[in-house]
């Protein structure tokens, strides 16, 4: 049971627009803490996608963009690429329990 | 090019001891904190612990899962840092991953290590 709550699946076909949530409480993403991204291509390690809630690393297109509003933040991938099927997990910070992820949501591309 | 590499990892016993290593290269390791996380087989991301640089103590940080059996150590002269795990479960089979920490516990991972995977099993 992660602390941070991502939906375990989303789909979308080339070009088309998804988005994936990531749903904390008030003890994390609700206490003002940053959400970073990371995405995980198939037999990887985890790269970081997006940082500080919405800031891109270099090298990361413009196609990805993150935000942050309450207990939530989301991530939005546009013009959607076979590439980007991977597992895509939040993370950011809890008072008591440090630091926390999301449980991932697998990108299919169809 | 910042790059972080893992090392160590293999077949341990239930009961048994094992260290992993992290080797740094392209920054000054000194600066930065860093953590380690591991990702059990078919399974998501979990944070093990955090160690902060010199300049804020060195001091140490870690998952409840792990606390009282793992240790994260640093050597800034050799640009390594350590993940001394003792009392290993079969639990603990995971891939390990190690990670610059560029604003602290609360903030971001980057870049992560290829990882080394743990096999704890009889």
């Amino acid at each position: 049971q992660s602390v941070l709550t991502q939906p375990p699946s989303v789909s979308g076909a080339p070009g088309q627009r998804v988005t994936i949530s990531c749903t904390g409480s008030s003890s994390n993403i609700g206490a003002g803490y940053d959400v970073h991204w990371y995405q995980q291509l198939p037999g990887t390690a985890p790269k970081l996608l997006i940082y500080g809630n919405s800031n891109r690393p270099s090298g990361v297109p413009d196609r990805f963009s993150g935000s942050k509003s309450g207990t939530s933040a989301s991530l939005a991938i546009t013009g959607l690429q076979a590439e980007d099927e991977a597992d895509y997990y939040c993370q950011s910070y809890d008072s008591s329990l440090n630091v926390v992820f999301g449980g991932g949501t697998k990108l299919t591309v169809l | 090019e910042v790059q972080l590499v893992e090392s160590g990892g293999g077949l341990v016993q239930p009961g048994r001891s094992l260290r992993l290593s992290c080797t740094a290269s392209g920054f000054t390791f000194g600066d930065y904190a860093m953590s380690w996380f591991r990702q059990a087989p078919g399974k998501g991301l979990e944070w093990v612990g955090f160690i902060r640089s010199k300049a804020y103590g060195g001091t140490t940080e870690y998952a409840a899962s792990v606390k009282g059996r793992f240790t994260i150590s640093r050597d800034d002269s050799k640009s390594i840092a350590y993940l001394q795990m003792n009392s290993l479960k079969t639990e603990d089979t995971a891939v390990y991953y190690c990670t610059r920490a560029p604003r602290g516990p609360k903030g971001w991972f980057d870049p992560w290590g290829q990882g080394t995977l743990v096999t704890v099993s009889s």
